[in-house]
């Protein structure tokens, strides 16, 4: 069964500094990968997706997520976090119906 | 485009009463569109899938006869959570798939908040 493992619940960074958010899964083929965002009380909006090729992704936002199948992780990153970014992040795995989704990580930015 | 709305975005019943919650993509044709459930500080836990002119597809442990589900048009699914209790309580989301092409992204709904009394 697909399952997505999101080990930090909590991240606080400081503006500014850089971020990386991990994401591990376990698919048996090639999964898709998605990061969503959720702000409070608001839906999820996709921030990046991979299905094949490069295996680093750009997104929106200034976010960036590297496929790395040995270790079956699929973690986000961004160079310099903006107040703005503070959120809860999502990982998912597809198979091109279903999406699983991980616990989420709350992402707290400090001043 | 890939917009998805949900109506209310907020509501209120007694507990005993049915509510109704809509989802429609408001920019493109969904065959597909799924129905998730999200408890405080959790992540989202999928209930079902929702096809047009078919029957859903209820995930485990979901109540299919509580949670009803029609998906009437490529634009528009409802989900009704009939006789209502209090643990029913949770924010509900939908998310839409297209129709062709793209078909394994999916683009989420604002949410609506129900609170059980």
């Amino acid at each position: 069964a697909q399952s997505v493992t999101q080990p930090d619940i909590h991240i606080t960074v400081s503006e500014g500094a850089s971020l990386e958010l991990r994401c591990n899964y376990s698919y048996g083929a090639t999964p898709y990968l998605f990061w969503y965002v959720q702000s409070p009380g608001q839906g999820l909006q996709l921030l990046l997706k991979y299905f094949s090729g490069d295996t680093l992704v750009q997104g929106i936002k200034g976010f960036e997520a590297e496929f790395k199948r040995s270790q079956s992780s699929f973690n986000l990153r961004k160079p310099s976090v903006h107040w703005s970014d503070a959120a809860e992040y999502f990982c998912a795995v597809g198979d091109g119906n279903k999406l699983v989704f991980g616990a989420g990580t709350i992402l707290r930015v400090k001043s | 485009g890939a917009v998805v709305s949900q109506h209310p975005s907020w509501v209120i019943c007694k507990s005993g009463t049915s509510v109704k919650i809509e989802c429609r993509s408001l920019d493109f044709q969904a065959t597909t569109m799924f129905w998730y459930r999200q408890f405080p500080k959790q992540s989202l836990m999928l209930m079902a899938t929702s096809n047009e002119g078919s029957k859903a597809t209820y995930e485990q442990g979901v109540e299919k006869d509580k949670f009803l589900i029609n998906h009437a048009s490529l634009t528009l699914s409802t989900l009704t959570v009939t006789s209502a209790h209090p643990e029913d309580s949770s924010f509900y989301i939908c998310s839409a798939r297209f129709s062709q092409g793209r078909s394994y992204e999916q683009y989420f709904g604002p949410g609506t908040r129900l609170t059980v009394t």
